[in-house]
């Protein structure tokens, strides 16, 4: 079936150091694939998503870029800040029908240092 | 605008009883509904997912049941609750563009299950 494989945290960094998260999956079709992110204390929510091959998401500074030959989808940031700390999430919905399910992975809690 | 609520908050309950924890969506119509459980250091694990009144599809063959008496209602149940089943669990909702979905998920602020 399908599913996500994301790196194991945590991971510790120093402020304004570059961030990479991976991820790889696997899925029949074509996936759409996300990053969700949860801060400490709030919900889940939506950071960036990418709907087909070569298509970069971005936001908040962060970039994932659907990799087809790969299988992956790699969270970066170029210059991270306290404020990043978070669980990240990687994730993919199993086609862009409407009865398509959306799959997580186990999460990596990201720690920058001051 | 959309909200999306699930209750109760915290529940404490003893092995072999019943549990039913509830989700309902305002602000939308026809929208995919989901539980997940959020378990320390595992993610998030995909339970049910409803695509309309009545449908549920399962992921993990389990102790638990899901059903979606009305267009914004998802409820999760079990007849008897296991050690197991102690966790953190999670109602979503999927917004919809046309036939497609979008992907995008609105959680809800969660429930927090301890079977003793």
């Amino acid at each position: 079936g399908d599913s996500v494989t994301q790196m194991e945290g945590p991971v510790t960094l120093s402020e304004e150091a570059f961030l990479t998260i991976n991820c790889t999956y696997t899925a029949t079709g074509y996936p759409s694939l996300f990053w969700y992110v949860q801060y400490p204390g709030e919900g889940l929510q939506l950071l960036l998503k990418a709907t087909k091959a070569d298509d970069k998401g971005s936001n908040k500074g962060f970039e994932a870029t659907y990799r087809k030959e790969t299988t992956s989808f790699h969270l970066e940031k170029g210059s991270v800040q306290v404020s990043d700390s978070a669980v990240y999430f990687c994730a993919l919905s199993s086609s862009y029908s409407s009865a398509s399910k959306i799959i997580f992975g186990s999460g990596t809690r990201l720690s920058i240092r001051p | 605008s959309q909200t999306i609520h699930q209750w109760p908050a915290t529940l404490v309950q003893p092995v072999g009883s019943p549990l039913s924890l509830e989700c309902t969506v305002e602000g939308t119509s026809n929208p995919n509904l989901y539980w997940y459980r959020q378990a320390a250091g595992r993610g998030l694990q995909l339970l049910f997912y409803s695509v309309g009144i009545g449908q549920i599809s399962s992921e993990v063959p389990q102790n638990l049941s899901a059903s979606r008496p009305q267009d914004r209602q998802f409820i999760l149940s079990s007849k008897k609750l296991l050690l197991s089943d102690s966790g953190f669990y999670l109602c979503a909702w999927s917004r919809l563009a046309g036939l497609a979905n979008t992907g995008e998920l609105f959680f809800g602020e969660g429930s927090r299950l301890t079977v003793l």
